[in-house]
């Protein structure tokens, strides 16, 4: 079973909107770590945010922040006025207590201008 | 300063050839890992690497070799290159044991067999 799903393989976005890239994991580990990269057309790999399982309150970066919902075991991330600099595939992963990192299939998100 | 730094960023071979990608990081980092991005973007762990403990991923073949000189360094070795050995490869490094246990990636190689 896939540990990390990204139901949207592709999205689009107004440039200044916001979007929200959908993300749900699956693990019984009391303990872990999401986390959100970003792939430019370059192909680096950018971190962006962080949420602990144990984080009471959402992670938020500048102009990122991640909707975790520990029930539903989702963390979309949600990035908020669009810029054309942002089209980018963005991958989810998570890392369950010491081990290594399961990425997500990624979400390729285009902004429109 | 680049954090980790991998070269080279394309590399371009023929079958049965024996080629190496070296990997360098500047962060203190006491963990490495290489990773492999197929042509569907799809990551995947190969190895990690914590000081003197390899961890290998049991579905790498044994063609793929790292090499650690020190924990600043984690070179990846492949002999006899195959067709489907085509990816980008991604070396990254984190601080093991800290909270959060960010990976930080490299600008990966590009690797194409001919």
């Amino acid at each position: 079973a896939q540990k990390i799903t990204q139901t949207q393989p592709g999205m689009f976005v107004q440039e200044k909107e916001a979007v929200t890239l959908d993300c749900t994991y699956d693990t019984s580990d009391p303990s872990y770590g999401l986390f959100w990269y970003k792939q430019p057309s370059s192909g680096e790999m950018i971190f962006l945010i962080y949420q602990g399982s144990y984080d009471q309150q959402n992670a938020t970066e500048g102009r990122y922040s991640l909707n975790f919902q520990k029930a539903r075991k989702s963390a979309n991330l949600v990035i908020s006025a669009s810029q054309l600099g942002d089209s980018a595939m963005y991958f989810c992963a998570m890392r369950e207590g010491g081990q290594n990192f399961v990425f997500g299939p990624g979400t390729r998100l285009s902004v429109l201008p | 300063d680049t954090a980790v730094s991998q070269t080279p960023k394309y590399l371009v071979t023929q079958m049965g050839n024996d080629k190496s990608i070296k990997c360098e990081q500047n962060l203190g980092h006491d963990t490495m890992y290489w990773y492999k991005q197929d042509s569907k973007k799809f990551l995947k762990i190969m190895f990690s690497y914590n000081n003197k403990e390899l961890i290998i991923n049991e579905t790498v073949p044994n063609r793929f070799s790292p090499k650690s000189p020190d924990k600043a360094h984690l070179n990846l070795h492949i002999n006899s290159l195959e067709l489907g050995d085509s990816a980008v490869y991604f070396c990254a490094s984190s601080q093991r044991g800290g909270a959060k246990n960010i990976q930080y990636f490299g600008a990966g190689t590009r690797l194409s067999v001919l």
